[in-house]
């Protein structure tokens, strides 16, 4: 059974980088698939981010796109998000997912609360 | 972007049928999918591709729609669906709806 994890600071001061890892169990990140990023505003709006593929081509929300990386690492099948610059605006909570052809997001992490504040 | 929009909250005794709609600022074909979101957990994925039921989902969740219109049905509704429902397309990136809140009375 796949599970997702995710892990990372919960506090982050305005202007710096938010880092945020997802680990993952029970499939291989390069057997197949996207590797996406989603979050959660207070106030339930949630947000499709990015992902990254199981060949490692990445695509980005063109609202992030100038803020945004996800790289991974294949020999700990960890995959990750980097978000430059945030404000307060960026506070969530950070989800990952795994997603199917189709669009479909299939499997989820926890999700990890973020709030960016100084 | 491809807009969903939801109607924000819902109120239903058990036993009864709820309907919870979904509709897209431009069509998205079938490229639709539902969430269950309860507080504390993560989103759990319900029906995929408009109206096909994910795998362990109690058959009272049923999926319909095309185009523009989608709707999730509950039949009948349980205490335990008392939740926060998402639509989200994958025709154009990915979009969410904004989530209707279902209360059970």
């Amino acid at each position: 059974e796949i599970q997702l994890q995710e892990s990372g600071p919960g506090l982050v001061k305005p202007s710096q980088s938010l880092s945020l890892t997802c680990s993952v169990t029970g499939y291989t990140i390069t057997s197949g698939y996207d590797w996406s990023w989603i979050r959660k505003f207070p106030g339930n709006k949630m947000e499709w981010m990015g992902y990254i593929s199981y060949s490692g081509s990445t695509n980005y929300n063109p609202s992030l796109k100038s803020r945004i990386s996800i790289t991974r690492d294949t020999s700990k099948n960890q995959f990750f998000l980097q978000l430059n610059s945030v404000t307060t605006e960026d506070t969530a909570t950070y989800y990952c997912a795994r997603e199917l052809p189709g669009g479909v997001m299939d499997a989820w992490g926890q999700g990890a609360s973020v709030t960016v504040s100084s | 972007d491809t807009v969903l929009t939801q109607s924000p909250a819902l109120a239903v005794s058990p036993g009864e049928r709820v309907t919870i709609s979904c509709r897209a600022s431009e069509s998205v074909s079938t490229l639709m999918h539902w969430y269950q979101q309860k507080p504390g957990q993560q989103p759990k994925l319900l029906i995929y591709l408009a109206s096909h039921l994910e795998s362990g989902v109690p058959a009272r969740f049923s999926g319909s729609g095309s185009g523009t219109d989608f709707t999730l049905t509950i039949d009948p509704v349980e205490a335990d669906d008392t939740a926060t429902y998402y639509c989200q397309q994958s025709w154009n990136d990915f979009t969410f709806g904004s989530g209707t809140k279902l209360e059970i009375k």
